[in-house]
């Protein structure tokens, strides 16, 4: 059974400081997204990465893909309240296979 | 807009009564998702179509539950004799597979509440 394991499952911070969320697995994936959802939305696509070792930046947020394609890593940098919410890693194992979700963290910045 | 749509948005019913929900993905896209979420928890897979065919069910989806996608444009989930423990978050998701990273855009769910 594939799993995905995220860390921590719940954070709360103060606006200004910096965090990481950690997804991983023993598994090797052809791909992983990182999406962000709020209470009472759909989860929303931040990043796709797709190769071993890659880095995407978006704005605060820094992500990253593990060499060997079984991890991946979400840095903010001066969180802040508007970056409240659950974030969801999900990996592609591929050969027409479905996504496979982690249980996501929620992040909780205070002002 | 040109994102994946869903309808209802919320939906109150009573126990034993049947419920659908409609979800219109992004046009182009051939693969088709249903979730489940219950809150501070991740999606659960139900069941996903690539065009027309029902490729795969998870097991958590019983004999209750039957979705649809006759077109291979929108899906339909029906929930038939509802039960209390089917309240939830149901998120439908599309994709455009060719055989890379299967990256899933969401609707903005249908909140059930089973009273």
């Amino acid at each position: 059974t594939q799993l995905l394991e995220q860390s921590p499952q719940f954070l709360s911070i103060q606006e200004g400081e910096n965090l990481t969320v950690y997804c991983n697995s023993s598994s090797v994936f052809s791909s992983l997204q990182w999406y962000r959802q709020e209470p009472g939305e759909g989860p929303v696509l931040l990043v796709t990465v797709v190769t071993g070792g890659e880095v995407k930046k978006l704005k605060r947020l820094t992500f990253q893909f593990g060499d060997a394609r079984k991890d991946s890593s979400l840095h903010i940098t001066a969180a802040q309240p508007g970056d409240t919410g659950l974030y969801l890693c999900a990996a592609n194992a591929g050969n027409n296979r479905k996504l496979i979700w982690g249980l996501g963290t929620s992040l909780a910045v205070n002002p | 807009d040109t994102g994946v749509s869903q309808d209802p948005r919320h939906k109150i019913t009573k126990r034993g009564q049947n419920v659908t929900f409609r979800c219109d993905p992004i046009s182009e896209h051939n693969r088709l998702y249903w979730y489940r979420q219950t809150l501070g928890q991740g999606p659960e897979f139900l069941t996903y179509f690539q065009n027309e065919a029902q490729l795969e069910k998870s097991r958590l989806l019983s004999d209750r539950f039957s979705a649809e996608r006759p077109k291979g444009s929108f899906s339909t989930l029906e929930i038939q004799r509802t039960e209390q423990g089917d309240s939830a978050m149901y998120l439908c998701a599309s994709s455009l597979w060719e055989g890379g990273a299967d990256t899933q855009y969401f609707g903005p769910g249908t909140r059930l509440t089973v009273l």
